[in-house]
């Protein structure tokens, strides 16, 4: 079975600072990693996600994760927020070997950009 | 390109009564299919998932039952509600693939329980 802990439920932040969320995740097995964004009522979206290689992803509006294997972890940053970022993040792990792909997400984090 | 509908967007019911939510997706076949559930500041949870027409897995136990009827129309349904059924469900599609596809999700149906 596999668990993700985001540590953070909630992380105000001024326009234009950087953001971390950070995301630690358990398994007995090899997972892949995913980051989805989800803003006010609306369906998630997918911002990266680590299959392989590099351990450094880059994905959509201008985030990033590093894995960290040995610590178990997968951080989002982006290095200056917008308005627009205001939104829950979750972090979500599948393992490599699963029938289709079964996400377990953490509890997610709010992101509240302020001006 | 590929869209994913759900409906109703809201919906108010009472304890004890019927649900059904749909989700159909358009613009691809044989996709695997999803239904979470988003509670009242809680992540999500993964209730239903099916690899093809009429294959189902429980993820959860609960009183909800999830069917495929077609290839691209996924339904959630309970026959009694429970105040615990509330919450902001979410359908999703990937690719008939494996682990590291991406999830595509609906925009989704936030339930009130009375």
């Amino acid at each position: 079975a596999q668990s993700v802990t985001q540590l953070d439920s909630q992380v105000p932040v001024f326009e234009e600072a950087p953001v971390e969320l950070r995301c630690n995740y358990s398994s007995s097995v090899s997972v892949y990693l995913f980051w989805y964004v989800q803003y006010p009522n609306q369906g998630l979206q997918l911002l990266l996600k680590y299959l392989s290689g590099s351990t450094l992803v880059k994905g959509i509006n201008g985030f990033e994760a590093e894995f960290n294997k040995s610590q178990t972890s997968f951080h989002l940053r982006k290095p200056s927020v917008h308005i627009s970022d205001t939104a829950e993040y979750f972090c979500a792990v599948s393992p490599l070997k699963a029938a289709g792909n079964k996400l377990t997400f953490g509890g997610g984090t709010r992101v509240l950009v302020k001006p | 390109s590929q869209t994913i509908h759900q409906w109703p967007a809201t919906l108010v019911q009472p304890v004890g009564s019927p649900l059904s939510l749909e989700c159909t997706v358009e613009g691809t076949s044989n996709p695997n299919l999803y239904w979470y559930r988003q509670a009242a500041g809680r992540g999500l949870q993964l209730l239903f998932y099916s690899v093809g027409i009429g294959q189902i897995s429980s993820e959860v136990p609960q009183n909800l039952s999830a069917s495929r009827p077609q290839d691209r129309q996924f339904i959630l349904s309970s026959k009694k509600l429970l105040l615990s059924d509330s919450g902001f469900y979410l359908c999703a599609w990937s690719v008939h693939g494996g682990a590291s596809d991406t999830q595509y999700f609906g925009p989704g149906t936030r339930l009130t329980v009375l």
